[in-house]
């Protein structure tokens, strides 16, 4: 059975600061997608990034970055001087099914507040 | 991309009712997928619905209660019968619109049950 933890369920910042959001998995696939959403307050569900299993590289996008170690089992999200528009609640996910993303498991959240 | 959209945005309904939630989608997929949020929780994965066969329930949900239609490529329906207050939650349909693991969610239904 795959299992996601988001241990930190509130986070809450000062503009500028920089967050790390943590994300560990349990699969007993070795083929898998980690996936990370924001949940903004409007509650809909914006998708971030895909990571396959395959594909430990690091990946930066403008101030986000995630960092993914098997070794670990650690999927991690960091965001670069944080705004007050990255408040929301982020969810790590989880699918063993490779060509069907859609079937996903769901860590419980992390909500961010970002404070000006 | 995908674009996806479900009606109705948000409802409140009486106990013992039935609610229909439409969820449309911009382009064919073959996989259409119902999730629930409830109130401060997180997703929870309803069922599949694949077109032209019968929708495949995770543990814990059942046809009786969640039937699912899926029509065409482009359409499916969720319906939450013989509500009840615990039935309060976000209804999500989601897809992998481009086939590559992107997994796409319609903006969801707010569902209240009195």
């Amino acid at each position: 059975a795959q299992k996601v933890t988001q241990a930190q369920t509130e986070i809450s910042v000062v503009e500028k600061e920089d967050v790390t959001l943590d994300c560990v998995y349990e699969t007993r696939d070795t083929t898998y997608y980690l996936f990370w959403y924001k949940q903004p307050p409007s509650g809909e569900l914006v998708f971030l990034i895909r990571r396959n299993s395959f594909d430990e590289q690091n990946e930066i996008s403008g101030r986000y970055s995630w960092n993914f170690q098997k070794s670990t089992s650690s999927f991690n999200f960091t965001i670069t001087a944080s705004q007050v528009v990255d408040s929301a609640v982020y969810f790590c996910a989880l699918s063993e099914e490779y060509t069907n993303a859609g079937k996903s498991t769901f860590g419980d959240g992390t909500t961010l507040t970002v404070k000006p | 991309s995908a674009v996806i959209s479900q009606k109705p945005s948000r409802d409140i309904c009486q106990r013992g009712t039935s609610l229909t939630i439409q969820c449309q989608v911009d382009s064919q997929v073959t996989m259409m997928f119902w999730y629930r949020q409830q109130p401060g929780q997180s997703l929870t994965l309803i069922a599949t619905a694949n077109q032209g066969s019968e929708a495949t329930y995770e543990s814990g949900f059942v046809i009786d209660k969640f039937p699912i239609s899926r029509p065409n490529l482009t359409f499916s329906t969720l319906t939450v019968s013989n509500m009840s207050p615990e039935d309060s939650s976000i209804y999500l349909c989601s897809v992998d619109g481009t086939g590559r693991g992107e997994q796409f969610f319609g903006p969801g239904t707010r569902l209240t049950v009195l």
